[in-house]
């Protein structure tokens, strides 16, 4: 089964500084996807970024990017000129594109601190 | 464009009762996962929907929980008699296809009392 673990509990940044949040998956597959997901106050979780294991290219959103080690099977978030909006729950998520599932497997999270 | 809609947004159960936590996907969308949230912990899947069909359960307790996506109508998850450690934020995410991309809606928060 695919794991995905998050190992920070808990980041600080200040205002318009960078951050990265560290995830690491563990898979025996080759095709799949991975991404990251922000949960505010709100609780509505909205998808951040996506990577695709078989491009090669880190994503990039705007003020977000990704740095994926696929040997590693490493996938960190950057976070460029953060904002105070920045402030919430990011999660890491997994899903298979082989077979018929077509879960996601999400990491325990960070909490992301935005301070002035 | 509405996204996906849940309710309520808040249910309130006492031990033994039955809870109910429907899930209207996006226009256009037939496929709907429901996943789990407890306090502090990211989101576990339950179950995976298509029209009229359970495709993948695996991640339901065995007992007191059901989930249904009827023809018309919502998605519907059915908690029988809850206990506390029910106690969670449920989520539903709806899909346009297989391994489409899923949006989430706002949430169901189950309190048992």
């Amino acid at each position: 089964a695919q794991t995905v673990t998050q190992s920070q509990p808990e980041m600080s940044v200040q205002e318009a500084e960078t951050v990265t949040l560290s995830c690491t998956y563990d898979t025996s597959e080759s095709d799949y996807y991975l991404f990251w997901y922000k949960q505010p106050p709100s609780r509505q979780m909205i998808l951040v970024i996506r990577q695709e294991a078989y491009k090669q290219q880190n994503a990039t959103e705007n003020r977000f990017s990704v740095n994926f080690q696929k040997a590693a099977k490493s996938f960190s978030l950057k976070i460029s000129d953060s904002q105070l909006g920045d402030a919430a729950m990011y999660f890491c998520a997994y899903r298979t594109n082989t077979g018929t599932a077509s879960k996601l497997t999400f990491g325990t999270g960070t909490r992301l601190q935005v301070t002035l | 464009n509405a996204g996906v809609m849940q309710n309520p947004r808040h249910l309130v159960r006492r031990r033994g009762q039955e809870a109910r936590l429907r899930c209207s996907p996006m226009k256009g969308h037939s496929h709907v996962y429901w996943y789990r949230q407890l306090p502090e912990e990211g989101l576990k899947f339950m179950v995976y929907l298509q029209k009229e069909n359970i495709i993948d359960e695996s991640g339901m307790p065995k007992e007191r929980f059901s989930a249904e996506f009827p023809k018309e109508g919502p998605s519907i998850l059915r908690i029988q008699q809850v206990v506390r450690g029910d106690s969670a934020a449920y989520f539903c995410a709806s899909s346009q296809a297989f391994k489409g991309e899923q949006y989430f809606g706002p949430g169901t928060r189950l309190t048992v009392t």
